[in-house]
């Protein structure tokens, strides 16, 4: 399967500003996913990136809030902008890999003070 | 978003124990998938199911992809303290927005040595 590399693994931000987190793939994937999971939840999809065109969000989750690059197939950031405690979570990058399901990088741990 | 039924929410068992775990959907998928999330960790793929009816396995693991394609269930057999951490389900359905993974709450095990 994939391997992905995130980072960040954790951070403790303050509140207002804003943080990037990398992720990149070990091969060419055409799509990746971004997710939260808020403490003790599931994941919840918050955008898909396409490489070359602009990212795909789902309801409840807005570009300017978090901006995505993906400036080639192996590589996207998402930022969390203008943060709150409220973003506090865990966020996961994804990849789907035929025969191989989805596959998680290890999150990136945001705590929000 | 939608989301899976999973149960049971949280278990404690005695090392040796067998467990089992099932979801059911509103829906019918096309996939079947169970993740394994530990903690500080993303969610590792433990078994995959493609066809309505299908049994596969997976060591200790064992996974059904239920026949109205609606449910799906994972049993452990002699747990070992190795397993505790949070099982996740996610199904997936056949093309287009469709193909968005939509996942349970998870299934929190616990294992008393």
């Amino acid at each position: 399967s994939a391997v992905i590399s995130q980072k960040p693994s954790r951070d403790i931000c303050q509140r207002g500003t804003s943080l990037t987190i990398q992720c990149q793939v070990d091969s060419q994937v055409t799509m990746m996913f971004w997710y939260r999971q808020q403490p003790g939840q599931s994941l919840t999809l918050i955008a898909t990136a396409n490489q070359g065109s602009e990212a795909t969000y789902e309801s409840g989750f807005v570009i300017d809030k978090f901006p995505i690059s993906r400036p080639n197939l192996t590589f996207s950031t998402l930022t969390v902008s203008n943060m709150s405690p409220e973003d506090s979570s865990i966020y996961l990058c994804s990849v789907e890999r035929d025969s191989y399901g989805y596959t998680f990088g290890s999150g990136t741990r945001l705590t929000v003070v | 978003g939608q989301q899976l039924n999973q149960s049971p929410q949280s278990m404690f068992i005695q090392e040796g124990e067998d467990v089992s775990m099932n979801c059911t959907s509103s829906s019918i998928f096309n996939t079947w998938l169970w993740y394994k999330q530990e903690p500080g960790e993303g969610p590792v793929l433990l078994i995959a199911l493609y066809k309505a009816g299908e049994l596969t396995s997976n060591g200790r693991l064992t996974a059904q992809f239920g026949i109205t394609r609606k449910d799906s269930f994972l049993n452990i057999s002699a747990s070992i303290p190795s397993d505790v951490g949070i099982y996740f389900c996610a199904g997936q359905g056949a093309a287009g927005n469709n193909r968005k993974l939509i996942w349970g709450l998870g299934t929190s095990l616990a294992v008393n040595p």
